[in-house]
């Protein structure tokens, strides 16, 4: 079975920055491109950014670009996603997806919901 | 940047067909993905490269792209397909969500 797990829940004060895991099982954690998604509570899917695990290459989207960094630990199969200098509008479920070889998201991690209160 | 529009909402009866558009500059010559997403789950794929279904996706699911609008078509709509649904699409690499349609069955 081909699952991501993602990392808990986090609470962060404006300012800070915070990093979401998201372990990858039943595949060959290289062979596939990493991507992250969030969404505001009641809001529609925001696509951040893209890791190719096998290379470290990334792309970010520009809304992103300086803030944003995805990276990996291919001995752990796990992907990682640091966002910094949060401030309140990143309140939000933040999720990895897999993209596959048809360039679908086809594997969806279960979501972390990161706030960002004072 | 590129952008991708939906219809808010759409309303459907149980057993009709439900149509939910998805509109951008010619749509039609990329692939055009669906993402079902039920209240506090995460996104399924149901359509993908068009009018392709995964595995275990009811043949209840279809889509088309074409020209500037892309389709998913969901035939004898049934009361547990009620759910957000999404479209997206790839622009040089960068992922590209349309607003999302809710679809209410009643």
């Amino acid at each position: 079975q081909v699952h991501l797990v993602q990392s808990g829940a986090e609470v962060k004060k404006p300012g800070a920055s915070v990093k979401v895991s998201c372990k990858a099982s039943g595949y060959t954690f290289t062979s596939y491109e990493i991507n992250w998604v969030r969404q505001a509570t009641g809001q529609g899917l925001e696509w951040m950014g893209w890791m190719n695990p096998n290379s470290g290459n990334t792309g970010y989207v520009q809304k992103f670009q300086g803030r944003v960094t995805i990276n990996r630990d291919t001995s752990i199969s796990t992907a990682y996603m640091e966002l910094s200098s949060l401030r309140s509008e990143d309140t939000a479920v933040y999720y990895c997806a897999r993209r596959d070889d048809s360039s679908a998201f086809d594997i969806w991690g279960q979501g972390t919901v990161v706030t960002v209160s004072s | 940047s590129y952008e991708l529009t939906q219809p808010p909402s759409v309303s459907v009866s149980p057993g009709q067909t439900a149509s939910i558009t998805c509109s951008g500059d010619k749509l039609g010559d990329r692939y055009s993905y669906w993402y079902q997403q039920k209240s506090g789950q995460s996104p399924v794929l149901v359509i993908y490269q068009d009018n392709q279904r995964p595995s275990g996706i009811p043949e209840r699911f279809s889509g088309s792209n074409s020209g500037n609008t892309a389709t998913l078509t969901i035939s004898g709509t049934q009361a547990l397909d009620e759910a957000d649904y999404y479209c997206q699409a790839w622009d040089s690499n960068t992922g590209v969500f349309g607003g999302g349609t809710k679809m209410t069955v009643l």
